[in-house]
């Protein structure tokens, strides 16, 4: 189970940091994911981790304003935001990576996913 | 161009198959899955691999592909299908996570 939280209202330029708890399996060992769902728009990719954390991939549209973190003690996950813009608006979800390798970090599937934290960012 | 195009929607009667393809230039490369999504609910993996479905997932759900487009295919719809259909693959330097922009089905 992914369970997330720390989503809230925030002012544009402000900051958040959002926390995914995983239970249920060996967290330590799978790359992870955190995906948006704007109001009324289609699923987005934000950025994966490997396990160790050594690879880091970004979406273009959170490049340099987000950072993605991981406790392997903790079994968390986490998003750090800063510099937010209205259009970060959006439900955020975390989930579990799998298929996919060092090389090719981008790659596989994402099963299973959290419930969800709203992010809202306005004025 | 590493986009995946999803038809916006797609409406089918009761116990007729639904077909959402999705189609984009690095398919014949990446492999693709799908997920349904509800409103309210987390999405879930209905096909990985292209065909290949998930324990749990009804078998009324499968996966082809070919060339450049993927099929997800729906037999015998019921209605608690009615959901967004979303692929999603990888671009072709396998960088970025890549999803369609969804398909609305309707069971009418």
């Amino acid at each position: 189970q992914l369970v997330e939280s720390g989503g809230g209202l925030v002012r544009p330029g402000g900051s958040l940091r959002l926390s995914c708890a995983a239970s249920g399996f060996s967290f330590r060992n799978y790359y992870m994911s955190w995906f948006r769902q704007a109001p009324g728009k289609g699923l987005e990719w934000v950025s994966s981790i490997t396990s160790s954390a050594s690879t880091i991939y970004y979406a273009d549209s959170v490049k340099g304003r987000f950072t993605v973190s991981r406790d392997n003690a903790k079994d968390s996950l986490y998003l750090q935001m800063i510099r937010l813009r209205v259009e970060d608006t959006a439900l955020y979800y975390c989930a579990r990576q799998q298929g996919a390798s060092i090389a090719a970090v981008a790659t596989g599937w994402f099963d299973p996913w959290g419930q969800g934290t709203l992010v809202t960012v306005s004025s | 161009s590493d986009e995946l195009t999803q038809a916006p929607s797609v409406s089918v009667s009761p116990g007729q198959t639904a077909r959402i393809t999705c189609s984009g230039d690095a398919l014949p490369k990446q492999y693709v899955y799908w997920y349904q999504k509800k409103p309210g609910q987390a999405p879930v993996l209905v096909i990985y691999k292209d065909s290949e479905r998930p324990s749990g997932i009804p078998e009324r759900f499968s996966g082809s592909s070919s060339g450049t487009m993927v099929t997800l295919t729906i037999s015998g719809v019921v209605a608690e299908d009615e959901a967004d259909y979303y692929c999603q693959s990888a671009d072709s330097s396998s960088t970025y996570v890549v999803f369609g922009g969804g398909t609305k089905l309707t069971v009418l």
